[in-house]
Parts: structure tokens; sequence; C-alpha cells
């Protein structure tokens, strides 16, 4: 399995800022995934990471709110814009692994805004 | 909609019981199944996927797929305190996302 790392592990915002959320991958994969989980509740994608393209948006999740970026095989980053307190939540990105369409987490980030 | 439903829990087993945890899914053209376990406070982490009817087994955990009745199960024998986590569901259909349940919590009481 890939290893998955995220920064920031966790920071405390103010309503209207904006934060860069970045993943990192040890290997190259092909397909890169973004999830949100709101306290107590189960993983909900926000966006698939395309290499080389725009990302895939689920419905209720848009570009301009969830900006997000795929420079190459091993990185992504996802910018969470405009915060209000209901953006609070744990941020995780994933990877599927290509030999048993398995996903793999990083750690997470941790975002609390005030 | 595709849906993935579980028993939010908590369930409760004593110290070296078995552990059922259930799954029923609606996307009849599923083909890859899989449960995770998360922590609290941590990410998920894959126990175990299957793919074809019947059992699999991996040490102290079973997964059990029935694509007739769509329904998936996680058997976890001889539970340990350490097994207490919420355990997430996830069903997968061909060239398409992951769909998560909403997780069982299971409490494994010493």
């Amino acid at each position: 399995s890939a290893v998955i790392s995220q920064k920031p592990s966790r920071d405390i915002c103010q309503r209207g800022t904006s934060l860069t959320i970045q993943c990192q991958v040890d290997s190259q994969v092909t397909m890169m995934f973004w999830y949100r989980q709101q306290p107590g509740q189960s993983l909900t994608l926000i966006a698939t990471a395309n290499q080389g393209s725009e990302a895939t948006y689920e419905s209720g999740f848009v570009i301009d709110k969830f900006p997000i970026s795929r420079p190459n095989l091993t990185f992504s980053t996802l910018t969470v814009s405009n915060m209000s307190p209901e953006d609070s939540s744990i941020y995780l990105c994933s990877v599927e692994g290509w030999e048993t369409g398995t996903q793999y987490f990083g750690p997470g980030t941790r975002l609390t805004v005030l | 909609q595709k849906e993935v439903e579980q028993n939010s829990g908590p369930l409760s087993v004593p110290e070296g019981a078995i552990a059922s945890l259930n799954c029923t899914y609606s996307d009849r053209g599923s083909q890859s199944f899989f449960w995770y376990r998360q922590y609290s406070g941590k990410s998920p982490e894959l126990i175990m996927f299957i793919y074809s009817n019947g059992d699999k087994e991996d040490g102290r955990f079973t997964a059990q797929l029935n694509k007739a009745s769509q329904y998936v199960s996680l058997l976890i024998r001889d539970s340990q305190p350490s097994d207490s986590a919420t355990y997430l569901c996830a069903v997968k259909n061909y060239g398409q996302n992951f769909v998560f349940g909403p997780g069982t919590r299971l409490s494994v009481l010493p």
C-alpha cells in the first residue's frame, strides 16, 4: 500500500479565510480523492483529482469553494475557500491501489473554523 | 441514488466473543466490497476486501458476501478491546467511485 502524508495535520482558522491542504504520496498514482468527514459522520467524497485535467466534483461541491490542484502523479492540494464554521471537519485524501482497487487514506487534516 | 446501509450501533460484545457487523447495498451491479476500521481521531484503515460470493478469512476476520441478497458482513472472532472502533463498509462498481456506509461503532467490553 502507498504511504500518504497530509499537511497540516490540524488547523484552527477564522471565518472568511482559506486553507490549503497538501497530500503527498510516496509512489505515482493515477487516482487521488478528497473526502470530508464531519463529526460523527461517514466519508463524503468531495472530488477526484485528475493529473493534467480539472478535478471532477461530486454533487454539492463546487470548484470555487474547493479548488483542487494535481500538478503531478504524487501530489495534490485541496483549498477550502471563504471558510465558515460549517466547514469544520476532517479532510482526507486517498489513493486507489491499482492492484486491488482498494483505497488507502492519508492521516487527515482536522479543520476547525471559528 | 446508490446507498450503503449499516447499523450505527453501538454494538457491544464481551471480550472473546464473535462480533458480527452487517452491511447492505442498493446497487446490484456492485463488484467490490471493502471493510475499513477507523479508530477515534484516526483515518480509516483497510481490513479486508472481497469480490466473490462466499467467505474470505484473514486471521480473526472473516468477510462474507452474498450478492443475491446484496449483503456483506464482517465477523471478528475472539474480539479484543483493541477492536473497539467504527467499522465502515464500502462498495464499488466498476469505473465508479466508492460509496461508504455510515459505519457501525463496535465496543468490546473487557
